[in-house]
């Protein structure tokens, strides 16, 4: 059963900093790693898709990785800034076209 | 101009009672989705629809019935409403079930249940 987990579980930082969320699955047999990004109140936002056989997808600051045979993605976002505050999700699609989420990361960005 | 829209966006109604949640998207989307978010904040699917037919049917109670009257539109019903029930249920929708399609999501429906 794929289990995807997602540290840390929350993370602090200046404005400016270069960070990295990191996300795991047990099961590498997977279609594509997708992260996602939560606004309180609000729904998920999709930020990156990377299909199985990539090995990573860049969008504006956010640079994802994957890493299959390790079981491993990571989310890097440059030069933080306050309005990137949010919970960001990593989410596995297995067999069957099945998402299946980590808890999130809470990300806070102070000014 | 609403991608994905679920309503209501709160309920509040007691154990026992029979409630809907209804979702409509305007992406043209072939595939919707729903989704249960419990306290811990865990996301799991309960259900998927592709052109109206149920593709995924995960091990969800049968109190649980969804309903799509066409692409657009992804209905929940839920009845004899228990207190495990509260959560956040997201509608999502795609392009197609496949793997190379992002989910679009709504902003959720907060199920409380007294």
């Amino acid at each position: 059963k794929q289990e995807v987990t997602q540290i840390p579980a929350a993370l602090s930082v200046p404005e400016g900093e270069n960070l990295v969320l990191n996300c795991s699955f047990t099961d590498s047999a997977i279609y594509n790693l997708q992260w996602f990004r939560q606004d309180p109140g609000k729904g998920l936002t999709s930020l990156l898709l990377i299909q199985s056989s990539q090995r990573e997808q860049t969008s504006g600051r956010l640079n994802a990785s994957l890493d299959k045979s390790s079981g491993r993605s990571t989310l890097y976002i440059a030069a933080s800034q306050p309005g990137d505050s949010a919970t960001y999700l990593c989410a596995a699609m297995e067999y069957g076209n099945k998402l299946v989420f980590g808890a999130g990361t809470i990300l806070r960005v102070k000014s | 101009d609403t991608a994905v829209s679920q309503t209501p966006k709160y309920l509040v109604t007691q154990m026992g009672n029979d409630k809907s949640i209804k979702c409509e998207q305007n992406l043209g989307h072939d595939t919707m989705y729903w989704y249960k978010q419990d306290s811990k904040k865990f996301l799991k699917i309960m259900f998927s629809y592709n052109n109206k037919e149920l593709i995924i049917n995960e091990t969800v109670p049968n109190r649980f019935s969804p309903k799509s009257p066409d692409k657009a539109h992804l209905n929940l019903h839920i009845n004899s409403l228990e207190l495990g029930d509260s959560a956040v249920y997201f509608c999502a929708s795609s392009q197609d079930p496949g793997p190379r399609q992002p989910q679009h999501f709504g902003d959720g429906t907060r199920l409380s249940i007294l």
